[in-house]
């Protein structure tokens, strides 16, 4: 079974450009996850889809991040401007409804902000 | 207080060592308490879980909880290389197909040849 898919793996840009990341869930699973992870910290939810529905997003900054999942599969997660303070590894993770406990997660996205 | 608290490390024991990882939470609501294993540069991956208070082994990996003194333990025997990662403690909470996992920061694992 294939794994959760995330691209590019690596992303250097300036502030104040805009960045996007795309995720490809594991087949089957209905509820997709975007995650960031800081240097140091755990991972923390920015937000969660099930099918084409957004479950919760209350820590998304929507003031420049945004984030969409076409036709219940692929997710993409937009950042525009970026700031340094987002340089970060953006994880997606997906779960099956049944298990839904049950996260596993893509490689990640690297994030550097100069 | 934060609801989940895991110690940083690092950890450094000599190969063949027990390892004891640890957090501790305060949100009684949590059912599911995870464990992930992430390696240098990767996505973490789910070693295993418990539901509820008791203990889970798996091969050389235990995983303990006990929901009165909200304390959550991993125990890794006969240590290898191999297990040198940062270990994730991560407890879910909801219902249905919607759960939230709240992670601690990680304690980083360095197992010795």
């Amino acid at each position: 079974e294939a794994g959760v898919a995330q691209s590019p793996r690596y992303k250097i840009i300036e502030k104040r450009q805009s960045v996007a990341f795309w995720c490809n869930p594991i087949s089957g699973h209905a509820t997709l996850y975007w995650y960031q992870q800081i240097l140091g910290q755990g991972p923390k939810l920015l937000i969660q889809f099930q099918n084409n529905g957004v479950v919760d997003d209350s820590q998304l900054p929507k003031d420049r991040f945004s984030a969409e999942r076409l036709k219940g599969v692929d997710s993409t997660l937009k950042i525009q401007p970026a700031k340094l303070e987002d340089s970060a590894v953006y994880l997606c993770a997906s779960s099956f409804d049944r298990v839904a406990y049950e996260q596993y997660f893509g490689p990640g996205t690297r994030l550097t902000v100069t | 207080q934060k609801e989940v608290e895991q110690d940083p490390g690092p950890l450094s024991v000599p190969e063949g060592a027990i390892v004891s990882l640890n957090c501790t939470y305060s949100n009684s609501a949590f059912q599911y308490f995870m464990w992930y294993r992430q390696y240098s540069r990767k996505g973490p991956e789910l070693l295993m879980y418990t539901y509820s208070s008791g203990n889970k082994e798996d091969g050389r990996f235990t995983a303990q909880v006990d929901k009165s003194s909200k304390y959550i333990s991993l125990f890794i025997r006969d240590s290898q290389p191999s297990d040198s990662a940062t270990y994730l403690c991560a407890p879910g909470a909801g219902g249905g197909s919607n759960y939230k996992l709240t992670f601690g920061k990680g304690t980083l694992l360095t197992v010795n040849p």
